[in-house]
Protein backbone atom coordinates (compact mmCIF):
# COMPACT_ATOMS: atom_id res chain seq x y z
CA UNK A 1 0.00 0.00 0.00
CA UNK A 2 1.36 3.72 -0.61
CA UNK A 3 3.15 5.43 2.31
CA UNK A 4 4.66 8.03 2.78
CA UNK A 5 7.98 9.58 4.59
CA UNK A 6 9.20 12.79 5.85
CA UNK A 7 12.86 13.55 5.77
CA UNK A 8 15.03 16.71 6.65
CA UNK A 9 16.59 18.67 9.07
CA UNK A 10 15.22 18.27 12.18
CA UNK A 11 16.62 22.03 14.06
CA UNK A 12 16.73 25.27 11.57
CA UNK A 13 17.98 28.42 12.37
CA UNK A 14 16.34 31.50 13.24
CA UNK A 15 15.30 33.65 9.70
CA UNK A 16 17.00 30.69 7.58
CA UNK A 17 14.96 27.91 5.36
CA UNK A 18 13.12 25.06 6.49
CA UNK A 19 13.69 22.16 3.55
CA UNK A 20 11.73 18.66 3.97
CA UNK A 21 10.98 15.94 1.39
CA UNK A 22 8.54 13.40 1.54
CA UNK A 23 9.30 10.27 0.04
CA UNK A 24 6.20 8.30 -1.77
CA UNK A 25 6.63 4.57 -1.64
CA UNK A 26 3.82 1.77 -2.90
CA UNK A 27 2.30 4.17 -5.77
CA UNK A 28 3.13 6.62 -7.59
CA UNK A 29 2.45 10.69 -7.57
CA UNK A 30 1.63 10.70 -11.27
CA UNK A 31 -1.59 10.21 -10.51
CA UNK A 32 -4.29 12.72 -10.90
CA UNK A 33 -6.80 11.44 -8.78
CA UNK A 34 -4.21 12.71 -5.57
CA UNK A 35 -2.64 15.39 -4.75
CA UNK A 36 0.60 15.71 -2.25
CA UNK A 37 0.16 18.09 0.71
CA UNK A 38 1.95 19.50 3.86
CA UNK A 39 0.13 19.91 7.14
CA UNK A 40 1.92 20.84 10.34
CA UNK A 41 1.34 20.90 14.01
CA UNK A 42 2.54 23.21 16.81
CA UNK A 43 2.98 21.52 19.99
CA UNK A 44 -0.11 21.15 22.30
CA UNK A 45 -2.44 22.72 19.15
CA UNK A 46 -4.07 21.94 15.94
CA UNK A 47 -3.51 21.04 12.59
CA UNK A 48 -2.81 23.57 10.00
CA UNK A 49 -2.88 23.03 6.04
CA UNK A 50 0.24 24.61 4.80
CA UNK A 51 0.13 23.93 1.21
CA UNK A 52 -0.25 21.17 -1.88
CA UNK A 53 1.14 20.18 -5.20
CA UNK A 54 -0.51 18.86 -8.01
CA UNK A 55 0.47 16.19 -10.63
CA UNK A 56 0.26 19.04 -13.53
CA UNK A 57 2.20 20.76 -10.85
CA UNK A 58 -0.11 23.57 -9.56
CA UNK A 59 0.31 24.54 -6.41
CA UNK A 60 -1.11 25.74 -3.31
CA UNK A 61 -0.20 27.48 -0.46
CA UNK A 62 -2.26 29.05 3.02
CA UNK A 63 -2.81 32.66 2.95
CA UNK A 64 -1.43 33.17 6.15
CA UNK A 65 2.37 32.02 5.31
CA UNK A 66 1.98 34.27 2.52
CA UNK A 67 4.99 34.01 -0.28
CA UNK A 68 7.38 31.74 2.24
CA UNK A 69 5.92 28.73 1.08
CA UNK A 70 7.27 26.42 -1.96
CA UNK A 71 5.85 22.89 -2.41
CA UNK A 72 7.59 21.05 -5.87
CA UNK A 73 7.51 17.99 -7.23
CA UNK A 74 10.18 15.58 -8.55
CA UNK A 75 8.67 13.15 -10.98
CA UNK A 76 12.02 11.06 -11.58
CA UNK A 77 12.32 10.36 -7.27
CA UNK A 78 8.43 9.89 -6.51
CA UNK A 79 8.93 12.79 -3.83
CA UNK A 80 7.70 15.69 -2.91
CA UNK A 81 9.06 18.66 -0.83
CA UNK A 82 8.46 21.93 1.48
CA UNK A 83 10.67 25.08 1.51
CA UNK A 84 9.78 27.39 4.01
CA UNK A 85 11.92 30.59 3.98
CA UNK A 86 12.74 33.02 6.70
CA UNK A 87 11.58 30.92 9.51
CA UNK A 88 10.72 32.08 13.00
CA UNK A 89 10.46 30.35 16.49
CA UNK A 90 6.38 30.03 14.96
CA UNK A 91 7.52 27.81 12.81
CA UNK A 92 8.48 25.15 15.10
CA UNK A 93 5.63 22.42 14.58
CA UNK A 94 5.63 18.47 13.91
CA UNK A 95 5.51 18.87 9.71
CA UNK A 96 3.47 15.76 7.94
CA UNK A 97 3.37 15.06 4.14
CA UNK A 98 -0.05 13.97 2.78
CA UNK A 99 -1.96 12.47 0.04
CA UNK A 100 -5.31 14.29 -0.56
CA UNK A 101 -7.98 12.77 -2.66
CA UNK A 102 -8.75 14.48 -5.40
CA UNK A 103 -12.03 12.92 -6.58
CA UNK A 104 -14.12 13.16 -4.07
CA UNK A 105 -15.53 16.22 -2.99
CA UNK A 106 -14.09 17.03 0.55
CA UNK A 107 -10.66 16.50 -1.01
CA UNK A 108 -9.86 14.62 2.36
CA UNK A 109 -6.14 13.51 3.56
CA UNK A 110 -6.69 9.49 3.36
CA UNK A 111 -2.92 8.87 3.76
CA UNK A 112 -0.32 10.68 6.03
CA UNK A 113 3.98 10.49 6.71
CA UNK A 114 4.68 9.56 10.27
CA UNK A 115 5.80 13.62 10.71
CA UNK A 116 8.58 15.33 11.15
CA UNK A 117 9.91 17.90 14.31
CA UNK A 118 11.29 20.61 12.91
CA UNK A 119 12.42 23.37 15.86
CA UNK A 120 13.54 26.92 14.82
CA UNK A 121 16.29 27.82 17.21
CA UNK A 122 19.95 29.49 17.31
CA UNK B 1 -14.02 28.86 6.84
CA UNK B 2 -13.52 28.76 10.37
CA UNK B 3 -14.47 25.22 12.07
CA UNK B 4 -15.69 25.17 15.72
CA UNK B 5 -15.78 21.92 17.94
CA UNK B 6 -17.70 21.12 20.34
CA UNK B 7 -17.22 20.23 23.51
CA UNK B 8 -13.27 20.93 23.57
CA UNK B 9 -13.01 17.61 26.09
CA UNK B 10 -15.58 14.29 26.41
CA UNK B 11 -15.29 12.17 29.39
CA UNK B 12 -16.57 8.92 28.65
CA UNK B 13 -16.83 5.35 29.79
CA UNK B 14 -15.98 2.39 27.57
CA UNK B 15 -18.85 1.21 26.26
CA UNK B 16 -20.97 4.71 26.37
CA UNK B 17 -21.76 6.34 22.85
CA UNK B 18 -20.24 9.66 22.06
CA UNK B 19 -21.10 12.61 19.88
CA UNK B 20 -18.91 15.32 18.85
CA UNK B 21 -19.81 18.39 17.09
CA UNK B 22 -18.50 20.58 14.51
CA UNK B 23 -19.43 24.10 13.35
CA UNK B 24 -18.66 25.81 10.26
CA UNK B 25 -18.42 29.65 10.16
CA UNK B 26 -20.25 29.37 6.38
CA UNK B 27 -21.60 26.83 4.64
CA UNK B 28 -19.00 24.16 3.44
CA UNK B 29 -22.27 22.04 1.85
CA UNK B 30 -21.25 18.02 2.52
CA UNK B 31 -17.43 18.78 2.35
CA UNK B 32 -16.42 17.32 5.63
CA UNK B 33 -14.01 14.97 7.16
CA UNK B 34 -13.27 13.80 10.26
CA UNK B 35 -9.94 12.14 11.67
CA UNK B 36 -8.74 10.97 14.69
CA UNK B 37 -5.06 11.34 16.28
CA UNK B 38 -3.74 9.38 18.83
CA UNK B 39 -0.95 10.65 21.02
CA UNK B 40 2.13 10.19 19.12
CA UNK B 41 0.92 9.44 15.92
CA UNK B 42 -0.40 11.17 12.71
CA UNK B 43 -3.77 11.83 11.99
CA UNK B 44 -6.28 9.00 10.80
CA UNK B 45 -8.96 9.09 8.08
CA UNK B 46 -12.23 8.46 9.75
CA UNK B 47 -15.04 10.01 7.54
CA UNK B 48 -15.32 12.34 4.55
CA UNK B 49 -18.18 13.82 2.78
CA UNK B 50 -19.73 14.31 5.90
CA UNK B 51 -20.74 10.42 6.39
CA UNK B 52 -18.86 8.38 4.21
CA UNK B 53 -16.51 5.87 6.19
CA UNK B 54 -12.83 5.52 5.12
CA UNK B 55 -11.54 2.55 4.05
CA UNK B 56 -11.20 -0.39 7.23
CA UNK B 57 -12.97 2.22 9.95
CA UNK B 58 -15.53 0.22 11.84
CA UNK B 59 -18.94 1.27 11.54
CA UNK B 60 -19.59 2.39 14.90
CA UNK B 61 -18.36 5.51 13.64
CA UNK B 62 -20.47 7.82 11.75
CA UNK B 63 -21.22 11.22 10.61
CA UNK B 64 -24.12 13.19 9.61
CA UNK B 65 -25.22 17.04 9.02
CA UNK B 66 -25.10 19.57 5.82
CA UNK B 67 -23.79 23.23 5.25
CA UNK B 68 -22.90 24.40 8.75
CA UNK B 69 -23.49 21.31 11.70
CA UNK B 70 -22.26 18.75 11.42
CA UNK B 71 -21.63 15.37 13.81
CA UNK B 72 -19.64 12.61 14.48
CA UNK B 73 -21.23 9.97 16.20
CA UNK B 74 -19.17 6.72 17.90
CA UNK B 75 -21.99 4.24 19.00
CA UNK B 76 -19.98 2.57 21.62
CA UNK B 77 -16.76 3.64 22.38
CA UNK B 78 -13.74 0.79 22.83
CA UNK B 79 -10.73 1.00 24.92
CA UNK B 80 -8.96 2.49 21.33
CA UNK B 81 -10.96 5.38 20.72
CA UNK B 82 -9.92 7.51 22.95
CA UNK B 83 -7.90 9.97 21.53
CA UNK B 84 -8.55 13.57 19.86
CA UNK B 85 -10.99 13.97 16.93
CA UNK B 86 -10.52 17.20 14.13
CA UNK B 87 -13.11 17.93 11.70
CA UNK B 88 -11.53 19.33 8.03
CA UNK B 89 -13.29 21.74 5.32
CA UNK B 90 -12.65 22.23 2.09
CA UNK B 91 -13.35 25.49 0.86
CA UNK B 92 -11.10 27.76 -0.38
CA UNK B 93 -8.46 26.60 0.74
CA UNK B 94 -8.40 23.34 3.90
CA UNK B 95 -9.25 24.05 7.42
CA UNK B 96 -9.08 22.04 10.39
CA UNK B 97 -11.42 22.49 13.47
CA UNK B 98 -9.52 22.50 17.15
CA UNK B 99 -10.61 19.08 17.68
CA UNK B 100 -12.25 17.43 20.68
CA UNK B 101 -10.65 15.16 23.44
CA UNK B 102 -12.30 11.97 24.18
CA UNK B 103 -10.80 10.94 27.24
CA UNK B 104 -11.62 7.85 29.83
CA UNK B 105 -13.84 8.58 32.77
Amino acid sequence: QVQLQESGPGLVRPSQTLSLTCTVSGGSIRNDDYYWTWIRQHPERGLEWVGHVYYSGTTHSNPSLGSRVTVSLDLSKNQFSLKLSSVTAADTAVYYCARGDDVFGTEAFDIWGQGTLVSVSS
Amino acid sequence: IVLTQSPATLSLFPGEGATLSCRASQSVRSYLAWYQQKPGQAPRLLIYDTSTRATGIPARFSGSGSETDFTLTISSLEPEDFAVYYCQQRGTWPTFGGGTKVEIK
